[in-house]
């Protein structure tokens, strides 16, 4: 069945450290791939996307490239601020299925 | 627009009691689902609409009633609450069900079971 598997957290950093959070998934077909971010004591929000193989999403500095040959789909970010202290969720979402598959969540802790 | 909104924020059950939370949206989106957040396991999906008067079963249904009525609101009913319950729960709607929309979230309840 289909499969999200990212990284274990926390990730600790420091302001301004690149980030790197991996996501890998298992999918029949070619689903849709993204990224969701969950600030403390609030729901989910979208924060980028990729409908396509090669497809870049990108939003508020992150970055992930859609990569079919590596079934990946890694979450980056050039500078982090202590304001993207958040937990990051990698999700798919099949063609032909009505259901997101969600892997476990990556908290990601960026110290001052 | 108020987006997605959920009732109770929080709530403490005992065991045994029924109880239904409430998910309503204002953007006129077809697709609601339910979900449950548990420590290292991320999101479930519980049950899911289509549209009003469709329903389907997720992940994890087991303990779980819910219905759509309207396309507004789409509550989820706890039949008979057990520990294993204990949980946040988050409702989603998107404007369709293909699979490039973005869903998007309300706030949780946050649910204990005692």
């Amino acid at each position: 069945g289909n499969s999200v598997t990212q990284m274990e957290g926390p990730v600790t950093l420091s302001e301004e450290a690149f980030l790197t959070i991996n996501c890998t998934y298992t999918a029949t077909g070619y689903p849709s791939l993204f990224w969701y971010v969950q600030y403390p004591g609030e729901g989910l929000q979208l924060l980028l996307k990729a409908t396509k193989a090669d497809d870049k999403g990108s939003n508020k500095g992150f970055e992930a490239t859609y990569r079919k040959e590596t079934t990946s789909f890694h979450l980056e970010k050039g500078s982090v601020q202590v304001s993207d202290s958040a937990v990051y969720f990698c999700a798919l979402s099949d063609k032909g299925t009505y259901k997101y598959i969600f892997g476990t969540g990556t908290r990601l802790k960026v110290l001052a | 627009n108020a987006g997605v909104t959920q009732t109770p924020k929080f709530q403490v059950l005992k065991t045994g009691q029924s109880m239904t939370l409430q998910c309503a949206q204002d953007m006129n989106h077809e697709y609601m689902s339910w979900y449950r957040q548990d420590p290292g396991m991320g999101l479930r999906l519980i049950h899911y609409s289509v549209g009003a008067g469709i329903t389907d079963q997720g992940e994890v249904p087991n303990g779980y009633n819910v219905s759509r009525s309207t396309t507004e609101d789409f509550p989820l009913r706890l039949l008979s609450a057990a520990p294993s319950q204990t949980s946040v729960y988050f409702c989603a709607s998107s404007y369709g069900g293909t699979h490039q929309e973005t869903q998007y979230f309300g706030p949780g309840t946050r649910l204990l079971v005692l």
